[in-house]
């Protein structure tokens, strides 16, 4: 079983719109998420960390439920630039190492 | 910025090859990992080092080895290149004390073995 799991997509999403999705997480003790992007054939970069109490950034929100053990992230106003792929990021807390999941690609559309 | 430099885009190798990954960071980081991404697997660790000539296995380190010598410096080594590391290659960099939100990334470098 994969320590972080997402829902691979394509997430085809009309501009404008309003795009959510999850990911899973199987290490109940990881303490810290993150939210990376990834354009095509780019390396990742640092979207957003994810807070307990919830984060947002602009158009971004990122939540975090440890009951169910998921994160998920909403795109509010989507832009075609909004375009990629989204890699959720569990950090192992027993030594620092990232788990990083297979991520979720959105299509922003005109 | 943060600048991560590796050495090529595209690199296309023989099955048996000694292949070498370079990279470079500019930033005086401690820390720095080298990935391999492949479809519907996400990132998966290779090695690790925390300090220089300091080096650790990450979750797939079969059939590589690393080299630290300098801080700035992390290199990727290919034993004899097979061709299921045929893959992207992706080299990060980050702080000593920086979780997850302080990776940084190089462009990557497209490896086939044939």
């Amino acid at each position: 079983r994969k320590e972080v799991e997402q829902d691979p997509g394509p997430f085809n999403v009309p501009e404008g719109a309003t795009v959510a999705f999850n990911c899973t997480y199987s290490n109940s003790a990881s303490q810290s998420f993150f939210w990376y992007r990834q354009d095509c054939r780019k390396e990742p970069k640092l979207l957003m960390s994810v807070y307990s109490s919830g984060n947002e950034d602009g158009r971004f929100t990122a939540q975090l439920n440890r009951a169910s053990q998921y994160i998920s992230l909403l795109i509010r106003d989507s832009k075609l630039s909004d375009s990629a792929t989204y890699l959720c990021v569990a950090l192992d807390p027993s030594w620092g190492k990232l788990q990083f999941g297979a991520g979720t690609q959105v299509v922003v559309t005109p | 910025d943060v600048k991560v430099t590796q050495s090529s885009r595209y690199l296309v190798k023989r099955t048996g090859e000694k292949v070498f990954l370079e990279c470079v960071q500019d930033m005086d980081h401690e820390n720095m990992f080298w990935y391999r991404q492949d479809p519907g697997l996400g990132l998966r660790l290779i090695y690790f080092s925390y300090d220089v000539k300091m080096k650790e296995k990450g979750d797939i380190p079969e059939g590589y080895s690393v080299s630290r010598e300098k801080k700035e410096r992390f290199s990727l080594i290919l034993e004899s290149a097979s061709t299921n590391q045929t893959s992207m290659y992706l080299c990060a960099s980050s702080l000593r004390d920086r979780g997850g939100g302080g990776r940084h990334f190089g462009d990557g470098t497209r490896l086939s073995i044939l």
